[in-house]
């Protein structure tokens, strides 16, 4: 059965340093993608970040990127440069090739200090 | 860009009562999926659709009946309410799942269970 694993129920950042949110996951399958969503007080669900279980390269989107090793099966999305307006929920996700079933770990709460 | 539409955002039921909650998706998406967010528990699949007049279950679909009968709309019903469903709840849509495909989310709603 396929299973996130999300550590950190609260992580704490000094304004403009680096973040790094953890996330491990548990499946037999070969093909996968592995997604960041944040979730701003507002209650929104915003996707961040997708890596692909063949990408070779780490994906990055602007201050995100995702630190994959897959032998570790561990997926850890890092933000640069933190801002107050990364104060949210972050919750990594799985989905296997074609499935239909996205799993969601618990979340990590993010609070950026001034 | 409307996105993924969900009305209404908040409301309150007594235990027993019926009610729909409406998703509505302009992107022309073909797969639709119901979750409710629990704290601590990240997001869980309730049902999900994959066309058309098609929907199946997920993780949770127990006290839930939904219905897809136009392309762009999913609804989820409740048709006896109990204390347990009080959740957020989230719809979201995407293209066929391919692994790369992040699903787009509307902006939830409250739902409290008296």
């Amino acid at each position: 059965a396929q299973k996130i694993t999300q550590t950190q129920p609260g992580m704490f950042v000094q304004e403009k340093e680096a973040v790094t949110l953890d996330c491990t996951y548990d499946t037999s399958d070969q093909s996968y993608g592995l997604f960041w969503y944040k979730q701003p007080s507002s209650g929104e669900m915003i996707f961040l970040i997708y890596q692909g279980s063949y990408d070779e390269q780490n994906a990055t989107e602007g201050r995100y990127s995702l630190n994959f090793q897959k032998a570790r099966k561990s997926a850890n999305l890092v933000i640069s440069a933190s801002q107050l307006g990364d104060s949210a929920m972050y919750f990594c996700a799985m989905r296997k090739n074609g499935g239909f079933k996205t799993i969601f770990g618990a979340g990590t709460r993010l609070f950026v200090k001034a | 860009n409307a996105g993924v539409t969900q009305t209404p955002k908040f409301r309150v039921l007594k235990t027993g009562q019926s009610m729909t909650l409406l998703c509505a998706q302009d992107m022309n998406h073909e797969y639709m999926y119901w979750y409710r967010q629990d704290p601590g528990m990240g997001l869980r699949l309730i049902h999900y659709s994959v066309g058309e007049g098609t929907t199946a279950k997920g993780e949770v679909p127990d006290g839930y009946n939904v219905s897809r009968l136009k392309k762009q709309n999913f609804l989820l019903g409740l048709e006896s309410a109990a204390p347990s469903q009080t959740s957020v709840y989230f719809c979201a849509s995407s293209y066929f799942p391919h692994i790369n495909q992040p699903q787009h989310f509307g902006d939830g709603t409250r739902l409290s269970i008296l």
